[in-house]
């Protein structure tokens, strides 16, 4: 099995462009998980689905983030207009179900200049 | 919301000591509680978990306690080696939806 696949794995961009982040999850998981990782918040779960149905995106900081997942091998997160504070690494995950271990990918690294 | 506190934030210990992780959190309702082992510049990866129906779970060199009277658990590593350097993540939610992360604990195990 390939994983969690994300893309791109690097990006970087300047403040007000589009930023669209990828992601692939294990084949037959069917629940999708999107994280942050900063230095000073640390792991911060965005939001997650439930057989491509979005469940709970409290953890959206604000309108200008949006996730969609049109299909269960496809998920995408879009931040529009980025800001310099969007820097991050952002982290797709799956699981089979929600009684089981998450699967993370490999991460997208976003910069923000 | 779940709220999980993570101490220590670092940890320094010799080669073939333990080490200990100890982790709260505050929502009676958490029934899942993962350890992620994360190394520079790769993805979070579990390394064990444990659910509210039992009190301690080992794998190896690897255990985990619950005290869910007290609302907290921990993570110990036995005959640390130098390749258990890493920053390890506790989380609890309920099932593994909504997970909240503690910030993390860096271990260092020198030679």
């Amino acid at each position: 099995d390939a994983g969690v696949i994300q893309s791109p794995r690097h990006e970087v961009t300047e403040m007000g462009q589009e930023v669209t982040l990828r992601c692939k999850p294990i084949s037959g998981h069917n629940s999708l998980f999107w994280y942050r990782q900063t230095m000073m918040r640390g792991l911060e779960l965005l939001i997650y689905f439930n057989n491509n149905v979005p469940i709970d995106d409290s953890g959206m900081p604000e309108d200008r983030f949006s996730a969609k997942m049109p299909n269960a091998s496809f998920s995408t997160l879009k931040i529009q207009p980025s800001e310099p504070r969007d820097s991050a690494v952002y982290f797709c995950a799956s699981s089979l179900g929600s009684y089981n271990e998450q699967f993370f990918g490999p991460g997208t690294r976003l910069t923000v200049l | 919301g779940e709220n999980v506190e993570q101490h220590p934030s670092t940890l320094s210990v010799q080669e073939g000591d333990s080490a200990v992780i100890k982790c709260t959190y505050s929502d009676s309702a958490s029934n899942y509680f993962p350890w992620y082992k994360q190394e520079l510049g790769k993805r979070p990866q579990l390394i064990i978990d444990i659910r509210s129906n039992v009190g301690e779970k080992k794998d190896q060199r690897i255990a985990v306690t619950l005290n869910k009277t007290a609302k907290h658990f921990s993570l110990h590593i036995t005959e640390t080696q130098p390749e258990d350097s890493a920053v390890y993540f506790c989380a609890a939610g309920y099932n593994n939806n909504d997970m909240r992360f503690g910030a993390g604990t860096r271990l260092t195990v020198k030679p």
